[in-house]
């Protein structure tokens, strides 16, 4: 009953590196986004997947690269982390408009 | 663009009920969610409105929807110190579960 799975659950990461936050579904849900979390601004879209071989930008998508080459996976690249990109973030799958949106535990990233 | 708007803050004692309010500008929304959010975890899912619905209600949570005023409001009956949470309001952008968040109401359960 594994839900959405983020990994990791922390990361601590240095101005320009690059890491890849993953997620992943075990409900074969069509949709998954990112998110991010930061204080006082509650969570803001990043991208989005209708399906597997297709993504969107979200609000704030500078910084981020993704890919969905399965349903199953979605995973979040930053390219050359920024010490703006420190937050918390989450993923999400549902399985269509209406339809519970269920998140990820999320992921505590910290750029120094 | 789309926007949500909640209060900040909210403190109650144990056993009052909790009446948590949001605002919307997006009159194309299908769904209104709330979600609660503990400490350090994820979002957990509370209750969701459709836009054609005026009031839902889930045991101890009643949610109340005014479209013509872009209002809703979350009620947490009989309110509990595990309540204590950060509520978030969202809408949802229609067609692609694009949800729009409100900043998050903290509340606080005091005995």
């Amino acid at each position: 009953n594994a839900g959405v799975t983020q990994t990791p659950k922390f990361q601590v990461l240095k101005t320009g590196q690059s890491m890849t936050l993953q997620c992943a579904q075990d409900m074969n849900h069509e949709y998954m986004s990112w998110y991010r979390q930061d204080p006082g601004m509650g969570l803001r879209l990043i991208h989005y997947s209708v399906g597997a071989g297709i993504t969107d930008q979200g609000e704030v998508p500078n910084g981020y690269n993704v890919s969905r080459s399965t349903t199953e996976d979605f995973p979040l690249r930053l390219l050359s982390a920024a010490p703006s990109q420190t937050s918390v973030y989450f993923c999400a799958s549902s399985s269509g408009t209406g339809n519970t949106i269920y998140f990820g535990e999320g992921s505590w990233l910290t750029v120094v | 663009g789309e926007d949500v708007e909640q209060s900040l803050f909210l403190s109650v004692r144990e056993g009052d009920s909790s009446v948590i309010n949001c605002t919307y500008t997006d009159s194309s929304s299908t769904y209104l969610y709330w979600y609660k959010q503990e400490p350090g975890a994820g979002l957990q899912l509370l209750t969701y409105i459709f836009s054609n619905m005026d009031m839902k209600q889930d045991q101890r949570l009643t949610v109340l929807l005014n479209k013509k005023d872009k209002h809703l409001s979350l009620r947490i009956a009989d309110t509990q110190t595990g309540d204590s949470a950060i509520y978030f309001c969202a809408e949802n952008d229609t067609g692609f579960q694009k949800l729009v968040f409100g900043t998050g109401t903290r509340l606080l359960v005091s005995p």
